[in-house]
């Protein structure tokens, strides 16, 4: 069966980078798709961008140019997200989403645990 | 980027009842519009995908209709499990948005 699998929580203090993992199995991972997707209270659900494994090729939300980079190992199916020059204000559960089908882009079919990132001093 | 209404905000209702949720969206989207019910502590679940596709594995109580600007979820009766907190999404365009999210209560 599908399933994504997040790294563990993460404290981080202000300025710092955080490097989320997702590991992908029962797919072929090259197929779909990855987008992260964040949740705050404040702010909800919050698109960040999305990751095409097969090539590699990336689009992020605006709000997080510069600061965000999306990344595979397609040697061990796990798709990364680093954010860097944390806020408090990025303090969020990351989740990890693939794509529903592999021609389909957007709408998303199976998630990740999600992954608690603090950034506090 | 394209702005999402979500109506109610929050809504009562009781097992039994027929639920409508309404999204709006703030430029044409065609009928590239999803939901999606979330529990909490648990990752969004996929109900519906281009504004009217029911996901494999979800109950035929969950119904989507919509086009352009304007899109409704529809719960024909309610079931205990169904409580929970929807969200609309777009995506037409990125970055592809969600609504602020209705809470259904009891």
């Amino acid at each position: 069966q599908v399933q994504l699998v997040q790294s563990g929580a993460e404290v981080k203090k202000p300025g710092a980078s955080v490097k989320v993992s997702c590991k992908a199995s029962g797919y072929t991972f090259t197929n779909y798709g990855i987008s992260w997707v964040r949740q705050t209270p404040g702010q909800g659900l919050e698109w960040m961008g999305w990751i095409r494994i097969y090539n590699g090729n990336t689009n992020y939300a605006q709000k997080f140019q510069g600061r965000v980079t999306m990344t595979t190992d397609t040697s061990t199916s796990t798709a990364y997200l680093e954010l860097r020059s944390l806020r408090s204000d990025d303090t969020a559960v990351y989740y990890c989403a693939r794509d529903r089908d592999s021609g389909s882009y957007g709408d998303y079919d199976y998630w990740g645990q999600g992954t608690l990132v603090i950034v506090s001093s | 980027d394209i702005q999402m209404t979500q109506s109610p905000s929050s809504l009562s209702a009781s097992v039994g009842d027929r639920v409508t949720i309404t999204c709006r969206t703030s430029q044409n989207i065609n009928n590239f519009l999803n939901w999606y019910q979330q529990k909490p502590g648990k990752a969004p679940k996929l109900l519906i995908y281009v504004a009217s596709s029911l996901q494999s594995g979800v109950p035929l109580r969950f119904s989507g209709s919509g086009s352009g600007t304007d899109f409704t979820l529809t719960i024909s009766s309610l079931q205990p499990e169904d409580f929970a907190t929807y969200y609309c999404q777009q995506s037409y365009s990125t970055p592809y948005s969600f609504g602020q999210g209705t809470k259904l209560e009891i």
